[in-house]
């Protein structure tokens, strides 16, 4: 079955420390990759996206996510995180010629000690 | 403004009663979904539409049903025959099915007791 995998379920870090969030997906095809992010009680919203082009994408916020395609990969990254960066992260993903439906990971939660 | 409305924020209803949710967009998109998250699970499909008067189960479709009369609204109910219906259910819409991402609205969480 396809799948998203998001290796962290919780991350914890001091505010200023480098973050990186592992997405692994699990289709052979072309694909639409896209980082969501859920701040506490607010609506989930798009932190970035890959459709084609630079693999080394740049989002809202100072975030970026590397597309490797030989390693499925698309792991998001903040080079010093802010305390309300604290959220859940979403990687997902649409496999082109499929139904257009975004297949999601678990989720990461970010917690970011002041 | 626009965007994704759903109502309300909180619902509590009794075990065995069915409840509808309300989701409404104005942002003239075709597509339209349901998701429920629930904690450590990330959000799992549970109906989509492409067009007005067609939609299509997800993973998780048992228990629900929804109706796609116009383009702007995408009423999901919760049947008593779903099993565990405590959740927080998002509503989300996108231009086209295929290659768009998707905008999500605030969310609505039902509690069943």
């Amino acid at each position: 079955a396809q799948s998203v995998s998001q290796h962290n379920h919780h991350v914890i870090l001091s505010e200023a420390a480098s973050l990186e969030l592992g997405c692994n997906y699990s289709y052979g095809g072309t694909v639409n990759l896209f980082w969501y992010v859920q701040y506490p009680g607010q609506h989930l919203q798009l932190l970035l996206k890959y459709f084609s082009g630079d693999p080394l994408v740049k989002g809202i916020k100072g975030f970026e996510a590397e597309f490797i395609k030989s390693k499925f990969s698309f792991n998001l990254r903040k080079p010093s995180v802010q305390w309300s960066d604290t959220a859940e992260y979403f990687c997902a993903v649409i496999q082109r010629g499929s139904q257009g439906n975004l297949i999601f990971g678990k989720g990461t939660k970010l917690s970011v000690k002041p | 403004d626009g965007g994704i409305t759903q109502s309300p924020k909180y619902l509590f209803r009794k075990e065995g009663q069915n409840v509808t949710l309300s989701c409404e967009q104005n942002l003239n998109h075709d597509a339209m979904y349901w998701y429920r998250q629930d904690p450590g699970q990330g959000l799992r499909l549970i109906y989509y539409s492409q067009i007005v008067n067609d939609f299509q189960k997800g993973d998780i479709a048992e228990g629900y049903s929804v109706s796609r009369e116009k383009k702007e609204s995408f009423p999901l109910t919760v049947t008593s025959a779903q099993k565990n219906p405590t959740a927080f259910y998002l509503c989300a819409s996108s231009p086209r099915a295929v290659l768009y991402e998707q905008y999500f609205g605030p969310g609505t969480r039902l509690t069943v007791t």
